[in-house]
């Protein structure tokens, strides 16, 4: 089966710090890759679309590894505000193709 | 805004009876999606949309059936509700193509199967 691994965490980080997690992904032939946002009981939304080595917005930082299979996203300068569940997606290359992974739980502290 | 609602927001009910979540859209796109969120998984895939009257199974779809009748709106009817079927329940919309799709969600419908 084709598969999207994330750490589930929580990832427990203090308000300024830096924090980075990643994304695996089984197939190879994956052509483009998405972070989605999910704050608790809303719907996801999107953070950021990775096409080719990654993609850069204010604080947050994409990196795509094709060799290694893996995609990571850096957010730097940590706010509260932050505080999210980050859900890592894959696109095989065609509509109704999207990968999706169970997300990474961030919280920053005060 | 990617002009999504879903209806309901909220629902309880009971195993055996039919239920039928609601998504409408107001910007004409083709492609609709329905999703089901648990913990410890990704978002899957259960039904898909390419066109009214035009749809398609996606990884989930045993025990739910959808419709499109309009472009701006897409069922999803669960013929006789089971417990596992207790989720939460998100429509999407797509647009772009290919490798640059990018989808966007509806609020969500929380389900509970007593």
């Amino acid at each position: 089966r084709k598969e999207v691994e994330q750490d589930p965490g929580p990832f427990n980080v203090p308000e300024g710090a830096t924090v980075a997690f990643n994304c695996t992904y089984s197939n190879s032939a994956s052509q483009s890759f998405f972070w989605y946002r999910q704050d608790c009981r809303k719907e996801p939304k999107l953070l950021m679309s990775v096409y080719s080595s990654g993609n850069e917005d204010g604080r947050f930082t994409a990196q795509l590894n094709r060799a290694s299979q893996y995609i990571s996203l850096l957010i730097r300068d940590s706010k509260l505000s932050d505080s999210a569940t980050y859900l890592c997606v894959v696109n095989e290359g065609s509509n109704y193709q999207l990968i999706w992974g169970a997300g990474t739980k961030l919280i920053i502290k005060p | 805004d990617a002009g999504i609602t879903q209806s309901p927001r909220h629902k309880v009910t009971e195993t055996g009876t039919p239920v039928t979540l609601r998504c409408h859209q107001t910007e004409n796109h083709r492609y609709m999606y329905w999703y089901r969120q648990d913990p410890g998984h990704g978002l899957r895939l259960i039904h898909y949309s390419y066109g009214v009257k035009d749809t398609d199974k996606g990884e989930v779809s045993d025990g739910y059936s959808v419709s499109r009748s309009k472009t701006e709106d897409f069922l999803l009817t669960l013929e006789s509700a089971t417990s596992s079927q207790t989720s939460v329940y998100f429509c999407a919309i797509s647009e772009g193509t290919g490798k640059r799709e990018t989808q966007y969600f509806g609020p969500g419908t929380r389900l509970l199967v007593l």
